[in-house]
């Protein structure tokens, strides 16, 4: 089944401590991305990968870090959470459109929602 | 800038009443696409619709449809008939063109509540 996990799903942790959620994807996609949802705000690209080792900023990227050492994972990295970091995160994937046509679906993990204490 | 914007935060109708959610969007590019999501209570987003600018043709899929305007930028969605389980937290989101494509901006969302 065609899908994008996330884990952990919940996660409460405390400021300071260094934590990592991890991102994968069995389709194959060369696009990955992280985004955070806080209410009144909707979603906000945190960062984005368009193919192993070439990862860039979106719009909220401060506190957070990625790596892509390969096409099926985009852990994102929190390396001293802090309060305001509380959110629901999202991964996603997406192919290709120069390759993949006209089907270029954003598939989304179930989402990791993240309490900093 | 790239922006989209969706003025209604909240819409509450009762069952079986048809209902328009507003989605506009700005872009400097030509190439570009549009998409909806559904995020019901659960919180998972379900992709709805994708359509590229140079698609303008309206689109239906059972109770829903979808009118692309780029005379006026919009990008609306209209759920005939709805039911209580269309009730979840609908987002329009904006790609551009090649370079941008795995890159979504998203409006703020608009919450539908449908009442029985």
């Amino acid at each position: 089944e065609a899908q994008v996990t996330q884990n952990p799903r919940y996660l409460i942790t405390v400021t300071g401590k260094k934590l990592t959620v991890t991102c994968s994807q069995n389709m194959n996609h060369e696009y990955m991305s992280w985004y955070r949802q806080d209410p009144g705000l909707g979603l906000r690209q945190i960062y984005y990968s368009m193919n192993v080792e070439v990862t860039d900023k979106g719009d909220v990227p401060e506190g957070y870090k990625v790596s892509r050492k390969e096409k099926r994972n985009f852990p994102l990295i929190l390396e001293s959470p802090s309060p305001n970091q509380t959110s629901l995160y999202f991964c996603a994937s997406s192919p290709n459109l120069r390759t993949s046509g006209s089907d270029n679906e954003q598939f989304f993990g179930p989402g990791t929602r993240l309490t900093v204490l | 800038a790239q922006k989209v914007t969706q003025a209604q935060t909240e819409i509450s109708v009762v069952e079986k009443e048809d209902v328009t959610l507003d989605c506009v969007y700005e872009t400097r590019d030509t190439t570009y696409y549009l998409f909806w999501y559904k995020q019901p209570p659960s919180g998972e987003l379900v992709f709805l619709i994708r359509r590229n600018s140079f698609d303008e043709q309206n689109e239906i899929s059972g109770r829903y449809s979808w009118n692309f305007q780029k005379s006026t930028s919009s990008f609306n969605f209209t759920i005939t008939a709805s039911q209580v389980v269309d009730s979840a937290v609908y987002f329009c989101a904006l790609s551009e063109g090649w370079r941008s494509q795995g890159n979504l901006i998203f409006g703020k969302g608009t919450k539908l509540s449908v009442k029985p």
